[in-house]
């Protein structure tokens, strides 16, 4: 069966500190990768997705970037963190070779920028 | 443009009563549709979907949901409520001609079930 890991669970970091958030997934080959924000335990905001390695579609311009080094591997990263920039991240992933295309979601990780 | 609205922000029900969450939704062509549900400080967990066929898609712990293409909506049912599903919930949908394969969530819907 297929697993998707996050780390670290929780973050705390000083304003204009790096930041990378690593997410892996197990079980499957050559998933699209998606990265989301959620703010204030409210709506989801798609912030980048991967179809595959070295391919990422960024939603929205931000302080933030992503990579995908490996197949089932996808980092986001920012090289000065903002105020802003807290909040709950998720990484998901789907199948390419399901016509379904269900995303499933991992545990998250808790971030706080002071 | 997709788009999912969920009108409700939070919706309070009793025990062993009918739950409704509500989901309506906008695509260019025919959609696909999703349920989540999230418990606080977890990530999203997958309830049901509609792709095709029966407009009546039943899921994870008793949920269901109808499509209806007139209406543009994907309501969540349960016949009879659990405090164990008080969480939040959130609509998603995708248009089967997107090949980017996003997701377009709606804002969540807060479910409160009372004892």
């Amino acid at each position: 069966s297929q697993t998707i890991h996050q780390w670290p669970a929780t973050l705390v970091q000083p304003v204009g500190s790096p930041l990378s958030l690593e997410c892996t997934v197990e079980g499957t080959s050559n998933p699209n990768l998606y990265w989301y924000r959620q703010a204030a335990g409210r709506g989801l905001q798609l912030l980048f997705y991967s179809v595959g390695i070295g391919q990422i579609s960024s939603e929205v311009p931000q302080n933030l970037s992503a990579s995908r080094p490996q197949d089932r591997q996808f980092i986001l990263s920012s090289k000065k963190l903002l105020l802003s920039d807290s909040g709950f991240y998720l990484c998901a992933w789907s199948s390419i070779d399901s016509p379904q295309e269900t995303q499933y979601f991992g545990p998250g990780t808790r971030l706080l920028v002071l | 443009a997709q788009s999912v609205a969920q009108p409700e922000d939070q919706v309070n029900v009793a025990e062993g009563n009918p739950l409704t969450v509500k989901c309506t939704y906008s695509v260019s062509g025919n959609p696909y549709l999703f349920w989540y549900v999230q418990y606080p400080n977890r990530g999203l967990q997958f309830l049901l979907k509609y792709i095709t066929g029966d407009n009546l898609v039943k899921g994870s712990y008793g949920f269901e949901a109808e499509f209806n293409k007139s209406q543009t909506s994907f309501h969540l049912k349960k016949p009879s409520a659990l405090v164990s599903d008080s969480a939040l919930y959130f609509c998603a949908v995708r248009d089967i001609r997107d090949s980017s394969y996003k997701l377009i969530f709606g804002s969540g819907t807060r479910l409160l079930v009372r004892p």
